[in-house]
């Protein structure tokens, strides 16, 4: 149980054009998702909080206005990078928390990953 | 915030052996400690995790110890074998917070 799946699983665009990426729980309801970016032999970076029907959360020094998200229900979340410039080019990965009480409540389950390269 | 950090960086052990990888948080409100493992191009797997209301977990060759007062939290891997070779990144969370404050992880290698 607790899957996650991730949609595309790679991406390859145009400088100055824009991406999504969708990321869904695929067997349970998730209110919080959240976005990483992942540098090769780095650590997970998150970039923001994704709450179902309402504005997701920046961390400090990431572009609202360049990564937008959208978490139009409680099973899918996405990412849309605006006007992809190469030094976007990255492992994006998102993540899902179950909503509700039980041992996996606590838990973030991760989605297989998005690589971008932007030309 | 939280500050976790994660030693060693990379660790290399020949199979059989064991393997610890040791992690340090700052805020003394976190109080659940996952550990993830990664292998190449791949999500990160939940492999353990504990909470701040015990001190040792164990799942047949992992374990993880939970010191609070030192603010620190532990993973062992016993028998090592080839397929335990992945990149291992602990994370600390705070109670009713969301974010995850994960470590710089750890590349094990295990050599056969």
């Amino acid at each position: 149980g607790a899957v996650v799946s991730q949609h595309p699983s790679r991406v390859i665009c145009k400088s100055g054009t824009s991406v999504k990426i969708e990321c869904r729980s695929l067997d349970f309801q998730a209110t919080t998702m959240f976005w990483y970016r992942q540098f090769p032999k780095q650590s997970l970076m998150l970039m923001a909080t994704s709450n179902e029907g309402s504005k997701a959360t920046y961390e400090q020094g990431v572009e609202k206005d360049k990564f937008l998200i959208n978490h139009a229900s409680l099973t899918l979340s996405t990412l849309t990078v605006t006007s992809a410039h190469p030094e976007d080019s990255s492992f994006y990965i998102c993540s899902a928390r179950v909503s509700g009480s039980g041992p996996r409540k606590e838990t973030q389950y991760f989605g297989p990953g998005t690589r971008l390269l932007v030309l | 915030g939280e500050n976790v950090e994660q030693h060693p960086s990379t660790l290399s052990v020949q199979e059989g052996d064991s393997a610890v990888i040791k992690c340090t948080y700052s805020d003394s409100a976190s109080n659940y400690f996952p550990w993830y493992k990664q292998e190449l191009g791949k999500r990160p797997q939940l492999i353990i995790d504990i909470r701040s209301n015990v001190g040792e977990k164990k799942d047949q060759r992992i374990a993880v110890t939970l010191n609070k007062t030192a603010k620190h939290f532990s993973l062992h891997i016993t028998e090592t074998q080839p397929e335990d070779s992945a990149v291992y990144f602990c994370a600390a969370r705070k109670y009713n917070f969301n974010k995850f404050y994960f470590g710089s992880g750890t590349k094990l290698n295990v050599k056969p």
